[in-house]
This record gives structure tokens, sequence and C-alpha cells, in this order.
């Protein structure tokens, strides 16, 4: 069976500080790799996705990067955390585009 | 690009009845419409999706309706039960970029 799992659970973090946040799938081999993010309460936007490893496309532009250094893992990072980069980051991985996206549990960031 | 408008922020509907959240979306490229749910505080969970070769697909409780000349899809779950309260949410998405443009969620609360 395929797993997901996101690190951390959540961070407090001030404005100015790197971040790093982690993504695994298990039990899938090359699948496609998708960041969103969701403001407290509000919709979701779709940040990066990755077909294959090593190569990832922007969505929208946040002063967020990601990378995709193994088949199995997806990061993203900044190196200067923003007040509006606090919410919810998801990960999620699908076995080809229009098909079921399986999600993570998500990191909630705090940034002060 | 895409805009993806839900139209109902919250809807509340008595334990059985039916409920319908409707969606239209902007770009007539758009081919692939998921849906998905979210439960207060957790990650996001597939629901139901429609291509555009298709007007309407069932699965069991749930109908997804697709009316590519309004641009509309909407989710009609039938004989409401309390384990549907949930957020959900409506995307749309051209199949050919790896992007799913997300709505802002309908909140849906089953009465007794």
């Amino acid at each position: 069976a395929q797993t997901i799992h996101q690190w951390p659970v959540a961070e407090i973090k001030a404005v100015g500080s790197p971040l790093s946040l982690g993504c695994t799938i298990k039990g899938k081999s090359s699948p496609n790799l998708y960041w969103y993010w969701q403001a407290t309460g509000g919709t979701l936007q779709q940040l990066f996705y990755s077909i294959t490893v090593g190569q990832v496309e922007s969505v929208v532009q946040l002063n967020l990067s990601a990378s995709r250094p193994k088949d199995d893992q997806f990061i993203l990072s900044t190196e200067k955390l923003l007040l509006s980069h606090s919410g919810f980051y998801l990960c999620a991985w699908s076995l080809d585009w229009g098909n079921e996206q399986y999600f993570g549990p998500g990191t909630r960031l705090t940034v002060l | 690009g895409e805009k993806v408008e839900q139209h109902e922020s919250t809807l509340s509907v008595r334990e059985g009845d039916s409920a319908v959240i409707n969606c239209t979306y902007t770009d007539t490229a758009s081919s692939y419409f998921p849906w998905y749910k979210q439960e207060a505080g957790k990650s996001l969970h597939f629901v139901i999706d429609i291509r555009s070769n298709v007007d309407r697909k069932q699965s069991q409780r749930l109908i997804v309706l697709l009316d590519k000349k309004a641009k509309r899809f909407s989710l009609h779950i039938t004989a409401t039960q309390p384990e549907d309260s949930a957020i959900y949410f409506c995307a749309a998405s051209p199949d050919s970029n790896y992007q799913l443009i997300w709505g802002s969620g309908t909140k849906l609360i089953i009465k007794p």
C-alpha cells in the first residue's frame, strides 16, 4: 500500500528565518508530485509539480522553491519566510495527470 | 487563466435530504473536474471526478454533472448522512498543464 508522510507536523517560525518542509511517498515508483498551500479557512493554491526526479515546475511565485532529490521525496523551502507564508502546506501524489490525487496529512506553518 | 467559482460558501441540509454544490469555470479548454472533501483540521480526500467526454458520473450516493455549454459542474450528494459534513472543494484543469485551479470551498452541514 502507498503511504505519504509529511514533516514536520507543525512549525512556528520567525519572519526572515529559513524553512524546509518534506514529503515522502512510499510504495509507488515515479509518481507525479504536487505542493499546495491553503490559507487558514481558505482555498487551495497549487505551488509546484514534478513529474520526474530532478525536475520541478513552479505554478505561482511565492518566494518558495521546491526540489525532488529522489523519486520518492519532495522538498519545499525558502531562505526567508514572510508573514504571508503562514498556512497549511499539503503534498500530494498521483499516478498520472488527470487521476485522483492522494494528499498527505499536511504541515501547519505559523510565521510570527 | 482559468478561474473556478464555487457558489455556495455554506450549505445546510437535513439528514436524508440531497445536497447540491455548484461550480463554474471560465476556460473552455478545461477537461478534468475533480471534487475533494476536507474534514475540519484535516487533509483532503478525493470524492469523485468527471472528464469532459461525459456529462454525468455516479459513484454510490455521489453524482457529478457537467454542462460544458454553461461551463458549470455540480456535485449531488443523495441521502445525506452526518459523516458527509465537511468542506467540499471543486477544481478544474486542462489536461495538459498539470495544474488544478480550485474553488473556494463549500461547508456542508448535515442537520439531524
